[in-house]
């Protein structure tokens, strides 16, 4: 059964730093690419950024492009968002979702972890 | 930007056939993926590449293609399809991901 555990989530300043992780299980990692999606409290889904399964390929939405990094430790079967400068627009929950096999150029999320709460917050 | 446009807000009875439209705001048009998302829960994807069906996706979900716009028909609704459902695309590079406003089901 595919798994994905988000953690790291939590109130932060503006101006402030926040990294996020994600667990994976059940399936091959190193085969898979990653990517992050968020929502905003009552508000629609919103891509955060890619991964590719070797991380030769990455992309980020324009909303955080320069604050944002995304990266996976394939040995462990991870997956990182390192969150920098954040602001009050970033409060969300943030999800961690499998794509595709790698073999696929396509961008989408078959499988989706639970999420972890940033709040954003003076 | 690359916008997909959702109706808000979608009602039918049970028994009946709910369709939910994402119309593209460009061409040339990507795949389209729908996502169905219950309160407090993850969301769970039940249509990928205009309309193939993943496996333990019941059969009432179908999805169509049509020049700029994607459709979802849920056949024969059932209480428990009461839920948001969202249209994914991404732009012609397929470098930037895109998700509609999302589409409130109720089931009457």
């Amino acid at each position: 059964e595919v798994q994905l555990v988000e953690s790291g989530g939590g109130l932060v300043q503006p101006g402030g730093s926040l990294r996020l992780s994600c667990a994976a299980s059940g399936f091959t990692f190193s085969s898979y690419s990653m990517n992050w999606v968020r929502q905003a409290p009552g508000k629609g889904l919103e891509w955060v950024s890619y991964i590719s399964s070797s991380s030769s390929t990455i992309y980020y939405a324009d909303s955080v492009k320069g604050r944002f990094t995304i990266s996976r430790d394939n040995a462990k079967n991870s997956l990182y968002l390192q969150m920098n400068s954040l602001r009050a627009e970033d409060t969300a929950v943030y999800y961690c979702a499998r794509g595709p096999y790698s073999s696929s150029s396509e961008i989408y999320f078959q499988h989706w972890g639970q999420g972890t709460l940033v709040t954003v917050s003076s | 930007s690359y916008e997909l446009t959702q109706p808000p807000s979608v009602s039918v009875s049970p028994g009946q056939t709910a369709r939910i439209t994402c119309s593209a705001d460009a061409l040339p048009k990507q795949y389209a993926y729908w996502y169905q998302q219950k309160p407090g829960q993850a969301p769970v994807l039940v249509i990928y590449k205009d309309s193939e069906r993943p496996s333990g996706i019941p059969e009432r979900f179908s999805g169509s293609s049509s020049g700029t716009t994607v459709t979802l028909t849920i056949s024969g609704v059932q209480a428990e399809d009461e839920a948001d459902y969202y249209c994914q695309s991404a732009d012609s590079s397929g470098t930037s991901v895109v998700f509609g406003g999302g589409t409130k089901l109720t089931v009457l």
